[in-house]
């Protein structure tokens, strides 16, 4: 299996500039998170799903981040307008249903720069 | 809410070394706990566990004992090798079946030849 794959790997952009992050979990894992990590704040869960649906949201910093899972094997992250404060790290991990958080699998992550 | 608080870093050792990366937790209820590494350029990956008091978790020479009297779960090594230059992560998940994980802000250690 080619792992949790996440796209694109750096990220140049702009502030005020929309920005979507890709993800592609293992296939047959049920759950899929995004987190965001900083020098500052460490690694913080934004939010993750279930069979697709998000579950919880809490760590969603503000309006504009947005994310979807509109089918089992794909989820974006959007960022719209984009702000330097948003510079970080942003990973997607997966897990399969059972024992969701010894079997956490992530991604290479994508290093976010908004200028 | 729970936490995980972790040794400040960088920690710089020589290749042999004895390794300790202290991680200490508050935490309602009787949480599992992590040790996660994450290599230069990589994702995390899961580097040992344990899911109650006393346990010992386990792993390519790493070991962590679960101190539910010191609330504490400190990462040990022995000899270290440069290829365990990496940043490692103390995390928590509670009792209650949350999918959530509560990460550590992560110690980076790096170890010389």
């Amino acid at each position: 299996d080619a792992g949790v794959i996440q796209s694109p790997r750096h990220e140049v952009t702009e502030m005020g500039q929309e920005v979507t992050l890709r993800c592609k979990p293992i296939s047959g894992h049920d759950y899929l998170f995004w987190y965001r990590q900083t020098m500052m704040r460490g690694l913080e869960l934004l939010i993750y799903f279930n069979n697709n649906v998000p579950i919880d949201d809490s760590g969603m910093p503000e309006d504009r981040f947005s994310a979807k899972m509109p089918n089992a094997s794909f989820s974006t992250l959007k960022i719209q307008p984009s702000e330097p404060r948003d510079s970080a790290v942003y990973f997607c991990a997966s897990s399969p249903a059972a024992s969701t958080n010894e079997k956490l699998f992530f991604g290479s992550g994508t290093q976010l720069s908004v200028l | 809410g729970d936490s995980v608080t972790q040794m400040e870093g960088p920690v710089t050792l020589s290749e042999e070394a004895f390794l300790t990366i202290n991680c200490t937790y508050t935490a309602t209820g009787y949480p599992s706990l992590f040790w996660y590494v994450q290599y230069p350029g990589e994702g995390l990956q899961l580097l040992l566990k344990a899911t109650k008091a006393d346990d010992k978790g386990s792993n390519k020479g790493f070991e962590a004992t679960y101190r539910k009297e010191t609330t504490s779960f400190h990462l040990e090594k022995g000899s270290v090798q440069v290829s365990d230059s990496a940043v490692y992560f103390c995390a928590l998940s509670d009792q209650g079946g949350s999918e959530k994980l509560v990460f550590g802000k992560g110690t980076k250690l790096t170890v010389n030849p």
